[in-house]
This record gives C-alpha cells, structure tokens and sequence, in this order.
C-alpha cells in the first residue's frame, strides 16, 4: 500500500532531550516535507527537500534539522525541545515539487513538551 | 512575502451547497491546490487549479481568478460526513508550499 508512514504517533518528553520522528514514503516521491499544525495557525512548513540531500528551511525551522540522505526517509530531529515546540507533526511527501503534484500525509504526531 | 486568507468558520445544512474562498498574494504563482482534514487527521488533497476557470470533481468543484488572486472550493449536496477543515495552498518560489489558517465546514442535519 502507498503510504507516508510517521513515528511515534504520540510522544511526550522534557525540555532539552533530543528526539527524531521518523518518516518514511514507500512511493518514490522527490518532495518530502515536514509542517506543524497549531490551533489557529493552519500547517505552517517547517522543511521541505526536493530531492535527496537537497534540503532548505520553511516558514519556521528554528529548533529544528532535518536530513535527506536516502530518498523515502526524511527524519525531523529536535536537538533540545522547548514546550512552544508541543504540536500535531505531518510528514508529506509528492512525486515532484509541482503545486499540482499532491501531497500525501502521514498520520501526524502528536508531540507534547512539559 | 506569501500569505492566504480564507475563512475561519462556515456552517451549512446538509444537502445544500457551500463555497469556502481563498485569496492569495504570493510572488509567482504556480497553482492553487485544497485539502481536506478530519478532527487533527491527515490532510487529504482534493483539487488542484494551474489556469483560470473551475475544476470539478464529482461534488467537488474549485475555482480560480489568477487576475483577482482568488479561489474557492465548491461542496455540493452536502454531507455530514463533510464537516472537516479545508485548507488552500500555493506553492512559493523554490519549493517552499504555504497553507491558508484552514476553514472549519460544519453540516448540519
């Protein structure tokens, strides 16, 4: 099945100890992404790379990095979370970075930072 | 810069027709594309417009005005199970996509 598979699901951790959610497409996409979604806020893009090693910020990359050395994964890595990072993640993925190629979603992270 | 405007809230009864509107100002445009979200589920693409004019599949149907910086989305015959958000989207130079804040359809019986 064609999907954009995300982990975990859900995670809760402290101020400062660094975590990866995983994500990984199994459809030969070029374009990956990542957005955080806030009340309010919409999906705002966090990364975006258009094809392996070829990664560049969105509208809001402070505190995070990510990497794209293969071409199905693309992990988002928090070196040190602070709770204004607490926010429902998706990982999406698209054949090309056309507007007209549609992205398709994972199902979300749900991460909480106390 | 890039920004999308559309709605916060529309509410609607179920079997009538409902517009959700976009508009958009963004330096270069590459096309207007909506998608679909259940309760904090995973957004779903519906539409996509490159060239004035609407765009219509099944009881969905999407608009463009590339002269108004314009669009919207068109449900028809609606269904409960339509209530979600829906969100634009345009692409920004250099690969970089930026969504509306996401309009919430409620339908009501």
């Amino acid at each position: 099945e064609a999907q954009v598979t995300q982990n975990p699901r859900y995670l809760i951790t402290v101020t400062g100890k660094k975590l990866t959610v995983t994500c990984s497409q199994n459809m030969n996409h070029e374009y990956m992404s990542w957005y955080r979604q806030d009340p309010g806020l919409g999906l705002r893009q966090i990364y975006y790379s258009m094809n392996v090693e070829v990664t560049d910020k969105g509208d809001v990359p402070e505190g995070y990095k990510v990497s794209r050395k293969e071409k199905r994964n693309f992990p988002l890595i928090l070196e040190s979370p602070s709770p204004n990072q607490t926010s429902l993640y998706f990982c999406a993925s698209s054949l090309e970075y056309r507007v007209g190629s549609p992205l398709h979603f994972g199902n979300g992270t749900r991460l909480t930072v106390t | 810069g890039q920004s999308l405007e559309q709605p916060s809230e529309v509410t609607a009864v179920e079997g009538a027709i409902v517009q959700i509107n976009c508009t958009y100002q963004t330096s270069g445009f590459y096309g207007l594309s909506w998608y679909q979200q259940h309760d904090g589920g995973a957004p779903t693409f519906l539409s996509y417009n490159a060239l004035d004019g609407l765009e219509e599949t099944g009881r969905f149907s999407s608009f463009l005005s590339r002269s108004d910086s314009y669009g919207y989305l068109l449900l028809q015959e609606l269904q409960m199970k339509d209530s979600a958000s829906y969100f634009c989207a345009v692409r920004a130079p250099r690969g970089k996509l930026i969504f509306g804040q996401g309009t919430t359809l409620q339908v009501k019986p």
